[in-house]
């Protein structure tokens, strides 16, 4: 199993500015995931995180708009750049070993005034 | 992309009654999962089932697949107040590399004291 501290839990946000996302696991993990779920939706795959390699984003996601930091095993950033209020979300960090459950973090909902 | 489907997307009833999710899939997989969330926090796995099994158990909860029609079954016995979540199925899919899942749409889970 994995315990995922995810920060910060919830934030309001100014159009224009940037957010950081942190989430700090209690095991090394070789993957980390970012989801992005909007209101009364599923969960979306932003990207993959792997450590000491650029991320993997998926389509419709850029590194300029969400870049992510992965500077060691345990740990993960994702900032949400210049906001707009349609990136009011809640933000998922998740981790999984092999092909077994996934573990997430609190998660951080954000509201972008 | 989500490839999964729920029904019904919001599910109402009564403490005691059974709670019943289906979830439908479009391609091969190694497992699917079925998760928890409660009002927008982390998600929290319940069960998964391989993609050679027909029916598990767990607690309160069973859940079958059917991989010739490609759905899955959530059901929850005797339910209580505190049951009421969200409930996403995930699919971990063969064509899939690394450990990403695929979340279904969810089903919104109202138990009523």
């Amino acid at each position: 199993s994995a315990v995922i501290s995810q920060k910060p839990s919830r934030d309001i946000c100014q159009r224009g500015t940037s957010l950081t996302i942190q989430c700090q696991v209690d095991s090394q993990v070789t993957m980390m995931f970012w989801y992005r779920q909007q209101p009364g939706q599923s969960l979306t795959l932003i990207a993959t995180a792997n450590q000491g390699s650029e991320a993997t984003y998926e389509s419709g996601f850029v590194i300029d708009k969400f870049p992510i930091s992965r500077p060691n095993l345990t740990f993960s950033t994702l900032t949400v750049s210049n906001m707009s209020p349609e990136d009011s979300s809640i933000y998922l960090c998740s981790v999984r070993t092999g092909r077994t459950e996934a573990f997430f973090g609190q998660g951080t909902r954000l509201t972008v005034v | 992309s989500q490839q999964g489907e729920e029904d019904p997307q919001a599910l109402s009833i009564q403490e005691g009654e059974n709670a019943t999710m289906n979830c439908s899939y479009k391609t091969s997989i190694n497992n699917l999962q079925w998760y928890r969330q409660n009002s927008g926090r982390g998600l929290v796995h319940l069960i998964l089932i391989r993609s050679n099994e027909r029916e598990k158990h767990s607690g309160r909860l069973r859940v079958t697949l059917d991989t010739s029609k490609k759905s899955s079954s959530l059901l929850i016995t005797a339910s209580r107040a505190a049951d009421t979540a969200s409930y996403f199925c995930a699919t971990d899919d063969r064509e899939t590399s690394g450990s990403r899942l695929t979340f279904g749409e969810g089903t919104q889970l109202t138990v009523n004291p």
